[in-house]
Protein backbone atom coordinates (compact mmCIF):
# COMPACT_ATOMS: atom_id res chain seq x y z
CA UNK A 1 0.00 0.00 0.00
CA UNK A 2 0.95 3.68 -0.31
CA UNK A 3 3.57 5.05 2.55
CA UNK A 4 3.28 7.85 4.42
CA UNK A 5 6.61 8.99 5.68
CA UNK A 6 7.39 11.57 8.58
CA UNK A 7 10.52 12.60 9.89
CA UNK A 8 11.89 13.33 13.09
CA UNK A 9 9.96 10.12 15.11
CA UNK A 10 11.05 12.31 17.94
CA UNK A 11 12.34 15.43 18.89
CA UNK A 12 13.52 17.52 22.24
CA UNK A 13 13.30 20.89 22.02
CA UNK A 14 14.31 23.89 24.11
CA UNK A 15 11.40 26.57 25.21
CA UNK A 16 11.36 29.37 22.59
CA UNK A 17 12.88 27.30 19.69
CA UNK A 18 11.29 26.33 16.48
CA UNK A 19 10.80 22.62 14.89
CA UNK A 20 9.85 21.43 11.57
CA UNK A 21 8.35 18.07 10.71
CA UNK A 22 8.23 16.83 7.23
CA UNK A 23 5.62 14.40 6.09
CA UNK A 24 6.60 12.72 2.76
CA UNK A 25 4.16 10.66 0.70
CA UNK A 26 6.60 8.29 -0.57
CA UNK A 27 5.23 6.41 -3.20
CA UNK A 28 1.96 8.80 -4.17
CA UNK A 29 1.21 12.16 -5.03
CA UNK A 30 -0.76 13.80 -2.38
CA UNK A 31 -2.59 17.10 -3.23
CA UNK A 32 -3.97 17.14 0.43
CA UNK A 33 -2.63 16.32 3.74
CA UNK A 34 -3.67 16.60 7.21
CA UNK A 35 -2.00 17.22 10.02
CA UNK A 36 -3.48 15.96 13.59
CA UNK A 37 -2.38 16.45 17.15
CA UNK A 38 -2.74 13.85 20.13
CA UNK A 39 -2.32 14.57 23.40
CA UNK A 40 -1.28 11.50 26.22
CA UNK A 41 -4.51 8.91 26.25
CA UNK A 42 -6.45 11.49 23.99
CA UNK A 43 -7.63 10.98 20.46
CA UNK A 44 -6.60 12.60 17.18
CA UNK A 45 -7.54 15.92 16.49
CA UNK A 46 -7.20 17.64 13.32
CA UNK A 47 -5.52 21.05 13.18
CA UNK A 48 -5.37 21.84 9.84
CA UNK A 49 -5.68 20.80 6.08
CA UNK A 50 -2.45 21.43 3.55
CA UNK A 51 -3.10 22.38 0.67
CA UNK A 52 -0.31 21.72 -2.20
CA UNK A 53 0.27 25.24 -3.76
CA UNK A 54 -2.37 26.98 -1.51
CA UNK A 55 -2.32 28.22 1.96
CA UNK A 56 -3.16 25.38 4.78
CA UNK A 57 -6.63 25.45 6.38
CA UNK A 58 -6.65 25.71 9.82
CA UNK A 59 -9.17 24.13 12.45
CA UNK A 60 -10.85 26.53 14.60
CA UNK A 61 -8.86 26.65 18.07
CA UNK A 62 -5.82 26.42 16.15
CA UNK A 63 -2.97 29.04 15.74
CA UNK A 64 -2.18 29.67 12.27
CA UNK A 65 0.84 31.75 13.13
CA UNK A 66 1.58 29.07 15.84
CA UNK A 67 1.34 25.84 13.67
CA UNK A 68 2.94 27.19 10.36
CA UNK A 69 2.22 24.12 7.46
CA UNK A 70 3.74 24.45 3.83
CA UNK A 71 2.68 22.12 1.26
CA UNK A 72 5.24 23.16 -1.06
CA UNK A 73 4.97 19.73 -3.54
CA UNK A 74 3.01 16.81 -4.22
CA UNK A 75 4.57 14.86 -1.88
CA UNK A 76 5.56 17.04 1.11
CA UNK A 77 4.15 19.14 3.63
CA UNK A 78 5.84 20.64 6.61
CA UNK A 79 5.03 21.63 10.17
CA UNK A 80 6.65 23.80 11.49
CA UNK A 81 5.98 24.34 15.74
CA UNK A 82 7.34 28.63 16.13
CA UNK A 83 8.46 29.36 19.72
CA UNK A 84 7.89 25.92 21.15
CA UNK A 85 6.36 25.82 24.94
CA UNK A 86 6.31 22.73 27.23
CA UNK A 87 2.15 22.75 26.44
CA UNK A 88 2.90 22.01 23.00
CA UNK A 89 4.54 18.52 23.78
CA UNK A 90 2.61 16.77 22.24
CA UNK A 91 2.33 13.94 19.44
CA UNK A 92 2.11 15.30 15.89
CA UNK A 93 0.66 12.85 12.77
CA UNK A 94 -0.09 13.47 9.27
CA UNK A 95 -2.34 11.55 6.58
CA UNK A 96 -2.48 11.65 3.13
CA UNK A 97 -4.48 10.05 0.41
CA UNK A 98 -4.56 8.95 -2.68
CA UNK A 99 -5.75 11.11 -5.75
CA UNK A 100 -8.61 9.43 -6.38
CA UNK A 101 -11.91 7.79 -4.71
CA UNK A 102 -12.37 5.35 -2.66
CA UNK A 103 -9.19 5.07 -1.17
CA UNK A 104 -8.51 4.86 2.37
CA UNK A 105 -6.21 7.50 4.04
CA UNK A 106 -2.76 7.00 5.43
CA UNK A 107 -0.86 8.24 8.93
CA UNK A 108 2.34 8.76 9.22
CA UNK A 109 4.00 7.36 11.87
CA UNK A 110 4.25 10.30 14.16
CA UNK A 111 6.32 12.60 15.67
CA UNK A 112 6.27 12.94 19.54
CA UNK A 113 7.72 16.70 20.83
CA UNK A 114 9.02 17.10 24.04
CA UNK A 115 9.34 20.61 24.52
CA UNK A 116 11.91 21.11 27.73
CA UNK B 1 -21.63 19.06 12.12
CA UNK B 2 -19.92 15.39 11.65
CA UNK B 3 -19.42 13.89 15.34
CA UNK B 4 -17.93 10.13 16.47
CA UNK B 5 -18.48 9.16 19.76
CA UNK B 6 -17.21 5.89 21.86
CA UNK B 7 -18.40 5.71 25.27
CA UNK B 8 -16.80 3.06 25.83
CA UNK B 9 -12.98 4.89 27.23
CA UNK B 10 -11.34 1.43 28.68
CA UNK B 11 -11.57 -2.11 28.47
CA UNK B 12 -10.38 -5.35 30.09
CA UNK B 13 -10.90 -9.04 29.04
CA UNK B 14 -9.29 -11.91 29.53
CA UNK B 15 -7.51 -13.74 26.88
CA UNK B 16 -9.94 -15.75 24.31
CA UNK B 17 -12.82 -13.67 24.94
CA UNK B 18 -15.26 -12.24 22.71
CA UNK B 19 -15.56 -8.04 23.05
CA UNK B 20 -17.20 -5.40 21.35
CA UNK B 21 -16.11 -1.84 20.90
CA UNK B 22 -19.16 0.48 20.28
CA UNK B 23 -19.20 3.22 18.04
CA UNK B 24 -21.70 5.58 17.38
CA UNK B 25 -21.88 8.74 14.50
CA UNK B 26 -23.73 11.67 13.69
CA UNK B 27 -23.72 13.64 10.56
CA UNK B 28 -25.82 15.10 8.03
CA UNK B 29 -24.47 13.49 4.71
CA UNK B 30 -25.72 10.92 2.82
CA UNK B 31 -22.49 9.84 1.97
CA UNK B 32 -20.01 9.53 4.18
CA UNK B 33 -17.28 7.04 5.35
CA UNK B 34 -16.62 5.16 8.59
CA UNK B 35 -13.65 3.88 9.15
CA UNK B 36 -11.80 1.93 12.19
CA UNK B 37 -7.84 2.52 13.38
CA UNK B 38 -5.73 0.57 15.87
CA UNK B 39 -3.07 2.49 17.31
CA UNK B 40 -0.71 0.27 19.39
CA UNK B 41 1.67 1.76 21.76
CA UNK B 42 4.35 2.49 19.38
CA UNK B 43 1.98 4.90 18.14
CA UNK B 44 1.57 4.77 14.32
CA UNK B 45 -2.44 3.99 13.08
CA UNK B 46 -3.30 1.04 11.48
CA UNK B 47 -6.06 1.04 8.76
CA UNK B 48 -8.11 -2.31 9.90
CA UNK B 49 -11.46 -1.19 7.39
CA UNK B 50 -13.44 1.22 5.65
CA UNK B 51 -16.89 1.26 4.91
CA UNK B 52 -19.62 3.32 2.92
CA UNK B 53 -22.57 4.80 3.82
CA UNK B 54 -24.79 2.66 0.97
CA UNK B 55 -23.21 -0.66 2.19
CA UNK B 56 -24.50 -2.10 4.77
CA UNK B 57 -23.45 -5.33 4.98
CA UNK B 58 -21.32 -6.52 7.79
CA UNK B 59 -17.73 -7.58 7.02
CA UNK B 60 -15.74 -10.61 8.47
CA UNK B 61 -11.73 -10.20 8.39
CA UNK B 62 -10.53 -13.40 10.16
CA UNK B 63 -11.54 -12.55 14.20
CA UNK B 64 -12.51 -9.02 13.62
CA UNK B 65 -16.09 -8.27 12.52
CA UNK B 66 -17.79 -5.55 11.82
CA UNK B 67 -21.56 -4.13 12.24
CA UNK B 68 -22.98 -1.22 10.28
CA UNK B 69 -26.38 -0.21 11.51
CA UNK B 70 -27.29 2.99 9.72
CA UNK B 71 -30.77 2.84 11.30
CA UNK B 72 -29.01 3.51 15.03
CA UNK B 73 -25.84 5.19 13.42
CA UNK B 74 -23.65 3.05 14.90
CA UNK B 75 -20.33 0.82 13.44
CA UNK B 76 -19.44 -1.54 16.37
CA UNK B 77 -16.65 -3.75 16.18
CA UNK B 78 -16.30 -7.03 18.01
CA UNK B 79 -12.91 -9.00 17.93
CA UNK B 80 -13.51 -12.49 18.54
CA UNK B 81 -11.59 -15.31 20.82
CA UNK B 82 -9.09 -11.58 21.53
CA UNK B 83 -5.40 -12.24 21.91
CA UNK B 84 -2.59 -10.50 23.95
CA UNK B 85 -1.77 -8.57 20.44
CA UNK B 86 -4.89 -7.00 20.27
CA UNK B 87 -4.63 -4.55 23.30
CA UNK B 88 -4.01 -0.79 21.49
CA UNK B 89 -6.53 1.71 21.57
CA UNK B 90 -9.01 1.19 18.65
CA UNK B 91 -10.43 4.41 17.17
CA UNK B 92 -13.71 4.86 15.32
CA UNK B 93 -13.54 7.84 12.86
CA UNK B 94 -16.08 9.55 10.10
CA UNK B 95 -15.51 11.07 6.65
CA UNK B 96 -17.97 13.28 5.09
CA UNK B 97 -19.11 14.37 2.17
CA UNK B 98 -18.14 11.50 -0.11
CA UNK B 99 -14.50 10.36 -0.01
CA UNK B 100 -12.40 12.98 -1.92
CA UNK B 101 -8.68 13.19 -1.43
CA UNK B 102 -10.12 16.51 0.54
CA UNK B 103 -12.34 15.18 2.83
CA UNK B 104 -10.98 14.64 6.28
CA UNK B 105 -11.34 12.15 8.80
CA UNK B 106 -13.01 13.00 11.85
CA UNK B 107 -11.41 10.48 14.89
CA UNK B 108 -13.66 9.59 18.03
CA UNK B 109 -12.29 9.48 21.54
CA UNK B 110 -11.14 5.77 21.30
CA UNK B 111 -11.30 2.78 23.33
CA UNK B 112 -8.45 1.11 25.33
CA UNK B 113 -8.29 -2.19 24.99
CA UNK B 114 -6.54 -4.20 27.42
CA UNK B 115 -6.46 -8.21 26.72
CA UNK B 116 -5.40 -10.07 29.86
CA UNK B 117 -3.36 -13.18 29.30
Amino acid sequence: GAVVSQHPSRVICKSGTSVKIECRSLDFQATTMFWYRQFPKQSLMLMATSNEGSKATYEQGVEKDKFLINHASLTLSTLTVTSAHPEDSSFYICSARVDRKNTEAFFGQGTRLTVV
Amino acid sequence: AQKVTQAQTEISVVEKEDVTLDCVYETRDTTYYLFWYKQPPSGELVFLIRRNSFDEQNEISGRYSWNFQKSTSSFNFTITASQVVDSAVYFCALSEKGYSSASKIIFGSGTRLSIRP
